[in-house]
């Protein structure tokens, strides 16, 4: 099983809305990622939590929060957002996080689909 | 100069023939490579890994890496439409970078 489960499958939220994207792995995996993908790009990463702490932040903006409740959970909180936030928003794990050589191998859940409006 | 950089597409290819796709990175401490298709309206879905210089083959795709060239290729046999997507090369050091993808179209 190498599911990554993304919950909802599409969102779409004021700029004034408060929401939260979930991601779920029961793989044992011990890193979770999320990213961000807007249309014709590549993913860009955003945060990175291995074994449960936040490892990479990549500058982003405070109105984007992640939390990792336990080994298996991953939120990304979404506060005042603006329009061109809205992209895919991609939630991945692997086996092993951190200057790991094998077991990197990172597995995408579906996505969530936010509009900003 | 991009971390990870593939080569400009989109690619055509008649059913039956090999597409070859190519990768070059910018760090040499990266220690592991990855091939993702992605299908459009679609998440990327992991179809090769390798670390280690060589080839690696599984069913129709070949992964090859030359770390001292800092090159990472992919190659796909007897092409089918179903291959027809874009094709995202990752790398890994401490994190996992993409290149920007190459589409591959796959003429019945």
């Amino acid at each position: 099983d190498t599911e990554v489960t993304q919950t909802p499958k599409h969102l779409v939220m004021g700029m004034t809305n408060k929401k939260s994207l979930k991601c779920e792995q029961h793989m044992g995996h011990r890193a979770m990622y999320w990213y961000k993908q807007k249309a014709k790009k590549p993913p860009e990463l955003m945060f990175v939590y291995s074994y449960e702490k936040l490892s990479i932040n990549e500058s982003v903006p405070s109105r984007f929060s992640p939390e990792c409740p336990n080994s298996s959970l991953l939120n990304l909180h979404l506060h005042a957002l603006q329009p061109e936030d809205s992209a895919l928003y991609l939630c991945a794990s692997s086996p092993k996080g951190g200057f790991a050589r094998a077991g990197t191998e990172a597995f995408f859940g579906q996505g969530t689909r936010l509009t900003v409006v | 100069q991009k971390e990870v950089e593939q080569n400009s597409g989109p690619l055509s290819v008649p059913e039956g023939a090999i597409a070859s796709l190519n990768c070059t990175y910018s760090d040499r401490g990266s220690q592991s490579f990855f091939w993702y298709r992605q299908y459009s309206g679609k998440s990327p879905e992991l179809i090769m890994f390798i670390y280690s210089n060589g080839d690696k083959e599984d069913g129709r795709f070949t992964a090859q890496l030359n770390k001292a060239s800092q090159y990472v290729s992919l190659l796909i046999r007897d092409s089918q439409p179903s291959d027809s997507a874009t094709y995202l090369c990752a790398v890994r050091d401490y994190k996992l970078s993409f290149g920007a993808g190459t589409t591959v179209t796959v003429r019945a």
